[in-house]
């Protein structure tokens, strides 16, 4: 267990539809990293968040907004979903602004119909 | 931009040594990191290496070479347990919050 919580688990939509991710980090890190893993492929960095100050993008697309709250938790915003999101979605925590460790919660796994 | 490549997957049998290799091309970064995949599961960070040279953490060593753009993870008296897939990562020195991992490489471990 890595101390970084997501929720939920499993996530079933429909096209088009929104949906959010949640994701607290762990006690005492102030960076969150997002990530998506399509089937059988890498881990694709989305966005990064430090102290509630984005820091960092990767190829985020438009559809997609992130933010980290004053609490650290963030959440992952998806709209206008495709068929082609559907993907396991991870956060990860750090204590740094920079860090190479990173702490990967359990990730939720995103179903578009 | 970043990008590394891995191969896409290794076999071996119990008890025995593999590498699993991670050449890149990069703008600049920070060191690279390996982290373990399970399948399903999340990512668990493994090994990190700053500087060139050889790091050890029990069964597991990782390797950096910066003038040759390569590293590489060695699983030594491999377990079943070990059997999942390995991915190495940058942190780009230019932009200090973002990752770059490598596709992966399924390792598959045989009795």
């Amino acid at each position: 267990d890595s101390g970084v919580t997501q929720t939920p688990k499993h996530l079933i939509t429909a096209t088009g539809q929104r949906v959010t991710l949640r994701c607290s980090p762990r006690s005492g890190d102030l960076s969150v990293y997002w990530y998506q893993q399509s089937l059988d492929q890498g881990l694709q960095f989305l966005i990064h968040y430090y102290n509630g100050e984005e820091r960092a993008k990767g190829n985020i697309l438009e559809r997609f907004s992130a933010q980290q709250f004053p609490d650290l938790h963030s959440e992952l915003n998806l709209s206008s979903l495709e068929l082609g999101d559907s993907a396991l979605y991870f956060c990860a925590s750090g204590p740094s602004i920079s860090t190479d460790t990173q702490y990967f919660g359990p990730g939720t796994r995103l179903t578009v119909l | 931009g970043q990008s590394l490549e891995q191969p896409s997957e290794v076999t071996a049998v119990e008890g025995a040594i593999v590498q699993i290799n991670c050449t890149y091309q990069t703008s600049g970064f920070y060191g690279l990191s390996w982290y373990q995949q399970h399948d399903g599961g999340a990512p668990t960070f493994l090994s990190y290496n700053g500087l060139d040279g050889l790091e050890e953490t029990g069964r597991f060593s990782s390797f950096l070479s910066r003038s040759d753009s390569y590293g590489y993870l060695l699983l030594q008296e491999l377990q079943m347990k070990d059997s999942a897939s390995y991915f190495c990562a940058v942190r780009d020195n230019t932009n200090a919050g973002k990752s770059t991992f490598g596709d992966g490489t399924t390792l598959t471990v045989k009795p």
